[in-house]
C-alpha cells in the first residue's frame, strides 16, 4: 500500500538553528499539505501545494518558515531560526485532489517530531 | 477562534460496548466532515466522512451522524474493541469555497478496556 514518507522521524535542535523536513507524497498525488500539531491540539495547516504551486500559506509564519515543492513531487519545509515554541509534530499529507469539489481523502505521513532546546 | 471543538479530551469504555465521540463546529460554511484516528508515533488515518447533504454514514462498526441545525456530529463505534484505543480527530472543510483545507478539533483519547 502506498504511503506518505517523511524524514527525519525525530529531530532535536537548539534554538536559533536551522532545521529542514522532507516529505514524499503518494505517487500521483497532486496536492501536498504541511501541518503542525502541538501536543494536545489538532493538526493545523501551514501550507498547501497544488503540484508545484502554493495555494494556501496563510498560516505559515513566513518570517522563519519556508516551504517548496520545486518539481511538484516531494517537498521540504524549513525553519530558520528555530524557536522554543516550534516544538511540535510536523505532518505531511497528500491527496489526489484536483478539483475544488472533491471527496478525496488526505493521507498522512508518520510525521517529524521536532524538539527545540 | 476554535471552529471545530471536541469537548471531551478522553473517553473510556468497555470492550463490546458503544463508544460515542462528539464534535461541535461553529462555521456554517463547513460542508464536509471527516474523522481521523491516530495511534502514537503515527500520522492520522482516515476513518469515515460525511457530506452535509447527509445525516448519517455507516462503514462497518463505524457510523457518523451529522446534525446541521445543531452544528454537531458524532462518531459511534459498535462494538468497541481494544484496538480502537487511539486519539480521534474530527475535521471539517468548506469544499464549495476553500477546497480541501481541513480544520481539526483537539482530539479525544479513546481507551477501550478488555
Amino acid at each position: 500500500e502506498a504511503e506518505v514518507a517523511q524524514s527525519p522521524r525525530y529531530k532535536i535542535t537548539e534554538k536559533s538553528q536551522a532545521v529542514a523536513f522532507w516529505c514524499d507524497p503518494i505517487s500521483g498525488h497532486a496536492t501536498l499539505y504541511w501541518y503542525r500539531q502541538i501536543l494536545g491540539q489538532g493538526p493545523e495547516l501551514l501550507v498547501q501545494f497544488q503540484d508545484e504551486s502554493v495555494v494556501d500559506d496563510s498560516q505559515l509564519p513566513k518570517d522563519r518558515f519556508s516551504a517548496e515543492r520545486l518539481k511538484g513531487v516531494d517537498s521540504t519545509l524549513k525553519i530558520q531560526p528555530a524557536e522554543l515554541g516550534d516544538s511540535a509534530m510536523y505532518l505531511c499529507a497528500s491527496s489526489p485532489y484536483r478539483d475544488k469539489i472533491s471527496t478525496d481523502t488526505q493521507y498522512f505521513g508518520p510525521g517529524t517530531r521536532l524538539t527545540v532546546l | 477562534d476554535q471552529q471545530v471543538k471536541q469537548n471531551s479530551p478522553s473517553l473510556s469504555v468497555q470492550e463490546g460496548r458503544i463508544s460515542i465521540l462528539n464534535c461541535d463546529y461553529t462555521n456554517s460554511m463547513f460542508d464536509y466532515f471527516l474523522w481521523y484516528k491516530k495511534y502514537p508515533a503515527e500520522g492520522p488515518t482516515f476513518l469515515i466522512s460525511i457530506s452535509s447533504i447527509k445525516d448519517k454514514n455507516e462503514d462497518g462498526r463505524f457510523t457518523v451522524f451529522l446534525n446541521k441545525s445543531a452544528k454537531h456530529l458524532s462518531l459511534h463505534i459498535v462494538p468497541s474493541q481494544p484496538g480502537d484505543s487511539a486519539v480521534y480527530f474530527c475535521a471539517a472543510s468548506e469544499r464549495e469555497t476553500s477546497g480541501s483545507r481541513l480544520t481539526f478539533g483537539e482530539g479525544t483519547q479513546l481507551t477501550v478496556n478488555p
